[in-house]
C-alpha cells in the first residue's frame, strides 16, 4: 500500500525565515499524483498544489515552491519569507486506486508555527 | 459559494449513543468522502461514493454507516458510540475519481465520545 511520510511533526521559525517542510512517499504505482494541502487554525484543508509523476519540475507559487525529486521519492514544500499567516498543519498526500477511483493517503502532517 | 458544509460543527457523544453527520457540497461533484483526522495519523478514509445511491467502504469503515441518498449530500452515521470514535472528521467531494483529481474539504467535525 502506499506511504506517506512526514518525519517533521512540528517546526518552529521566526517570521522572515524560510522553512522547507519534508514529504516521502513510498508507492508501487508508476503513474501517480501528489498533493499539499494546508489546514490553517480555522480548520478547512486548503488544496495548494498537485504534481503528477512524470513532471519533475520545480514549481513556484508566490513564495511558495515545490521540489519534486522521483530518484530520492521525496516531495518537498518550502516557503521563503515566512509569515504569521503560514502557520498551520500541512499534509502531504498521495493518490491511491481504490475499487472505484483513486483516494488521498496522507502524511501525519507538520506543524508550522511562524512567530512575529 | 458555500462549497462543502458539515453539520453539526462540534458534538459530545455518550458511549453506546448514537449520531449522523451530515455533508453538502453545492459543486455538483460525483465523489464524496469522509475522513478521519486523528493526532499523528494524518486523515484516513471511512466511507466514500461515486455517485448518488451508492457507497464503498475505506481504510477504516468499522462503527460506522454512510448513505447518500442525494447527489448532494453524503450522511456519515454512528449507531452506537464509542471512545475510539473521538476525532474530527472531515467531509470531502470531487468531481471525478481519476488519480489527479484533487478533493475539496469542509470545515469539519469535532466529535468527542464520553
Amino acid at each position: 500500500a502506499q506511504k506517506v511520510t512526514q518525519a517533521q511533526t512540528e517546526i518552529s521559525v521566526v517570521e522572515k525565515e524560510d522553512v522547507t517542510l519534508d514529504c516521502v512517499y513510498e508507492t508501487r504505482d508508476t503513474t501517480y499524483y501528489l498533493f499539499w494541502y494546508k489546514q490553517p487554525p480555522s480548520g478547512e484543508l486548503v488544496f495548494l498544489i498537485r504534481r503528477n509523476s512524470f513532471d519533475e519540475q520545480n514549481e513556484i507559487s508566490g513564495r511558495y515552491s515545490w521540489n519534486f525529486q522521483k530518484s530520492t521519492s521525496s516531495f518537498n514544500f518550502t516557503i521563503t519569507a515566512s509569515q504569521v499567516v503560514d502557520s498551520a498543519v500541512y499534509f502531504c498526500a498521495l493518490s491511491e486506486p481504490m475499487e472505484y477511483g483513486n483516494k488521498l493517503v496522507f502524511g501525519a502532517g507538520t506543524i508550522l508555527r511562524v512567530k512575529s | 459559494n458555500a462549497g462543502v458544509t458539515q453539520t453539526p460543527k462540534f458534538r459530545v457523544l455518550k458511549t453506546g449513543q448514537s449520531m449522523t453527520l451530515l455533508c453538502a457540497q453545492d459543486m455538483n461533484h460525483e465523489y464524496m468522502y469522509w475522513y478521519r483526522q486523528d493526532p499523528g495519523m494524518g486523515l484516513r478514509l471511512i466511507h466514500y461514493s461515486v455517485g448518488e445511491g451508492t457507497t464503498a467502504k475505506g481504510e477504516v469503515p468499522d462503527g460506522y454507516n454512510v448513505s447518500r441518498l442525494k447527489k448532494q449530500n453524503f450522511l456519515l452515521g454512528l449507531e452506537s458510540a464509542a471512545p475510539s470514535q473521538t476525532s474530527v472528521y472531515f467531509c470531502a467531494s470531487s468531481y471525478s475519481g481519476r488519480k489527479n483529481t484533487e478533493a475539496f474539504f469542509g470545515q469539519g467535525t469535532r466529535l468527542t465520545v464520553v
